[in-house]
C-alpha cells in the first residue's frame, strides 16, 4: 500500500496563478482532509469530505475549493494564488471520524510559495 | 473558542525523560492524540486517549485527566531521534479535529 500520496512535492506560484493540489489514499477510507501549517504552527483544516461526493468547509476555506468524485482522490484547487496562501499543505485520511481510535494517516506533503 | 495550548520549545539530555504538557478547552471531547513531526516531514500518530488514565507504549506514554482539560506525553529513555515537534490534538463534539502549535524538542548529547 502506497498510503496517502500527495503531488506536487514543491511548487513556486506567481500572484493571481491556479493549481490543483493531488491528493490519492489507496486504504479505502472514508474520511479525507486538507490541512496547511504556517512555520512554527498548528495544523489548520482547509476542507474535509466524509465520503464520494460529499465535502465541506474547514476552518480556513476561502481561496480554496475541493471535489470528491471518487473514495480515492481528494484534489485541492487554489484559483487565485496569494502570498498568504504560501505554507505546507498536507493531505490526511482516516477510516472514519467517529471511529474509536480515528487516526489520520498524512501524506508526505506539498511545500507551495506563492511570490 | 476552542483552544489547546503547548509549551513551544523545550530542550532534554540524551538517556533522560521529558514530559510534554498540553491543556485544551474545547466544545466537546471525544479523544486526544498525539502526534509526531519530524522537521520537513508529515505528522505520524504516537498515541490516543479517550479515558482518564495512562496509556503506555515502549518508550512513550501518554496521560489524560479530562476534568482538568489536561494531558501529558512522556518520553523515556531519549534518543537523538526523538528530536521532533510533538502535536497534540483533540476530537471535538463535531468529531473534527482540533490541533496545537506543537512543542519543538531538541534533545542534546
Amino acid at each position: 500500500n502506497a498510503g496517502v500520496t500527495q503531488t506536487p512535492k514543491f511548487r513556486i506560484l506567481k500572484i493571481g496563478q491556479s493549481m490543483t493540489l493531488q491528493c490519492a489514499q489507496d486504504m479505502n477510507h472514508n474520511y479525507m482532509y486538507w490541512y496547511r501549517q504556517d512555520p512554527g504552527m498548528g495544523l489548520k483544516l482547509i476542507y474535509y469530505s466524509v465520503g464520494a461526493g460529499i465535502t465541506d468547509k474547514g476552518e480556513v476555506p476561502n481561496g480554496y475549493n475541493v471535489s470528491r468524485s471518487t473514495t480515492e482522490d481528494f484534489p485541492l484547487r487554489l484559483e487565485l494564488a496569494a502570498p498568504s496562501q504560501t505554507s505546507v499543505y498536507f493531505c490526511a485520511s482516516s477510516y472514519s471520524a467517529g471511529h474509536n481510535i480515528n487516526e489520520q494517516f498524512f501524506g508526505p506533503g506539498t511545500r507551495l510559495t506563492v511570490l | 473558542g476552542q483552544n489547546i495550548d503547548q509549551p513551544t520549545e523545550m530542550t532534554a539530555t540524551e538517556g533522560a525523560i521529558v514530559q510534554i504538557n498540553c491543556t485544551y478547552q474545547t466544545s466537546g471531547f471525544n479523544g486526544l492524540f498525539w502526534y509526531q513531526q519530524h522537521a520537513g516531514e508529515a505528522p505520524t500518530f504516537l498515541s490516543y486517549n479517550v479515558l482518564d488514565g495512562l496509556e503506555e507504549k515502549g518508550r512513550f506514554s501518554s496521560f489524560l485527566s479530562r476534568s482538568k482539560g489536561y494531558s501529558y506525553l512522556l518520553l523515556k529513555e531519549l534518543q537523538m531521534k526523538d528530536s521532533a515537534s510533538y502535536l497534540c490534538a483533540v476530537t471535538d463534539s463535531n468529531y473534527q479535529l482540533i490541533w496545537g502549535a506543537g512543542t519543538k524538542l531538541i534533545i542534546k548529547p
